[in-house]
């Protein structure tokens, strides 16, 4: 069964700073997804960023980006320029797509405060 | 922009009651999904559904739940006796196809007292 793992209950950074949040999973399938959700107070689900495992280029939007490794089964998450607005909770999700099941598979999440 | 919705966003009930939590899926979409979250916890798969039948279930979800798409528009999720261990945050999602993003509506708090 998949599994995924997020090593960080907690992450400070100061404004305007980067900082990096860690996810890894595992999988036997050769094809997924991956995303990055973030949960601010208001407990809503906001899609961050995703990632096709399929495409070796790493997922860029705007301040978010990604480094994906597969062979190491990493999925970070680094979010630059860092803003109050994104203090939230951040959660990782993995989908497969080979499996014939297509749920999400979420990580127990990263809380992350920005100092001003 | 199309978006899922979801009422109530809170929802109030004593412990044995029946609920029905009410999710109007993005209006192409066919696939639909419950999620739960307990407070402090991680989100967890409850259910997927498309073409009017249950195409994916958790442990979690038992007897004690039900889906439907009573209409072209409505995805319900009914809990039947609930438990003080139910209260939490309920999402739903939807997506076009099964190999699609699942767009996630602002869930719904269930308080069992």
């Amino acid at each position: 069964a998949q599994t995924v793992t997020q090593s960080q209950p907690e992450m400070s950074v100061q404004e305007a700073e980067t900082v990096t949040l860690s996810c890894t999973y595992d999988t036997s399938e050769s094809d997924y997804y991956l995303f990055w959700y973030k949960q601010p107070p208001s407990r809503q689900m906001i899609l961050v960023i995703r990632q096709e495992a399929y495409k070796q280029q790493n997922a860029t939007e705007n301040r978010f980006s990604v480094n994906f490794q597969k062979a190491a089964k990493s999925f970070s998450l680094k979010i630059s320029d860092s803003q109050l607005g994104d203090a939230a909770m951040y959660f990782c999700a993995y989908r497969g797509s080979t499996s014939g099941t297509y749920k999400y598979i979420f990580g127990t999440g990263t809380r992350l405060k920005v100092l001003a | 922009e199309p978006e899922v919705t979801q009422t109530p966003s809170h929802q109030v009930t004593q412990m044995g009651q029946e609920v029905i939590l009410r999710c109007v899926p993005i209006s192409n979409h066919l696939y639909f999904y419950w999620y739960r979250q307990i407070l402090g916890q991680k989100v967890e798969f409850l259910v997927s559904f498309y073409n009017n039948e249950i195409s994916e279930k958790s442990e979690i979800f038992d007897d004690q739940f039900s889906v439907e798409r009573p209409d072209g528009s409505n995805f319900t999720l009914k809990i039947r006796s609930t438990k003080l261990e139910d209260s939490a945050m309920y999402f739903c999602a939807s997506s076009e196809l099964y190999v699609d993003e699942q767009f996630f509506g602002p869930g719904t708090r269930l308080t069992v007292l």
